[in-house]
């Protein structure tokens, strides 16, 4: 079954820190890999997507890594700010169409000062 | 500015009361798509258009309809609203269907409370 697993399901951290989310896939054939930024109540919005064959890939202070061999992807934050307290969800992209898009539940990040 | 816009944002009726949500995009995609969240499940994909006049079911698609008479909209309707379907609705929109990297735009929401 494809299945897209997150964790840590929430987190806490100091502004300033850096902090790492993990994802987890099963989904095969694989296509591509997407990290959303989600705000309470808002719609989500794309922070990066990663084809099969990109190990790599940044926005800003955001930075995914994909290993499709073991099927595991990070995203990582640098020097973490207030307003990146939201949820992130890890979203993969099988190959048949229409139904393509598997959502992980989300890691809730909080950022405190 | 490219857009995808839902109405209304906030919702309470009751139960059997028929309702629409209204999706549009300006962003002449083929591919639209509904999803209801909710906590400790995430998002859930309800419907799909693959074009107009092509839909197709997602995951979740019992007690819903949908329509896609023109490019830029995919109405989502609830013929007879249950409880269990208080959500938060979104719709989304991209280029072509999620195979593809072409990004996902997401509208802003539509919070429904059936009582």
């Amino acid at each position: 079954k494809n299945q897209v697993e997150q964790s840590p399901q929430s987190l806490i951290i100091l502004e300033g820190k850096n902090c790492t989310l993990q994802c987890n896939y099963t989904v095969s054939p694989f296509s591509n890999l997407r990290w959303y930024k989600q705000d309470t109540g808002r719609g989500p919005v794309s922070l990066t997507i990663m084809t099969f064959s990109e190990n790599t890939k940044s926005n800003g202070r955001y930075t995914a890594t994909l290993d499709a061999d073991t099927k595991q992807s990070s995203l990582h934050i640098t020097a973490s700010q207030l307003s990146d307290s939201a949820s992130y969800i890890c979203v993969v992209a099988g190959v048949q169409a229409g139904t393509a898009l598997i959502f992980g539940k989300g890691t809730t990040l909080s950022v405190s000062s | 500015e490219a857009q995808v816009t839902q109405n209304p944002r906030y919702l309470i009726t009751v139960t059997g009361k028929k309702l629409t949500v209204t999706c549009s995009q300006n962003m002449n995609h083929e591919y639209m798509s509904w999803y209801r969240q909710d906590p400790g499940l995430g998002l859930r994909q309800i419907y799909y258009s693959m074009n107009v006049e092509v839909t197709d079911k997602g995951d979740v698609p019992e007690g819903y309809k949908v329509s896609r008479k023109e490019k830029r909209n995919f109405p989502l309707i609830l013929e007879s609203p249950s409880p269990n379907q208080t959500s938060l609705y979104f719709c989304a929109s991209s280029f072509t269907a999620g195979v593809s990297s072409y990004e996902q735009y997401f509208g802003p929401g539509t919070r429904l409370t059936v009582t």
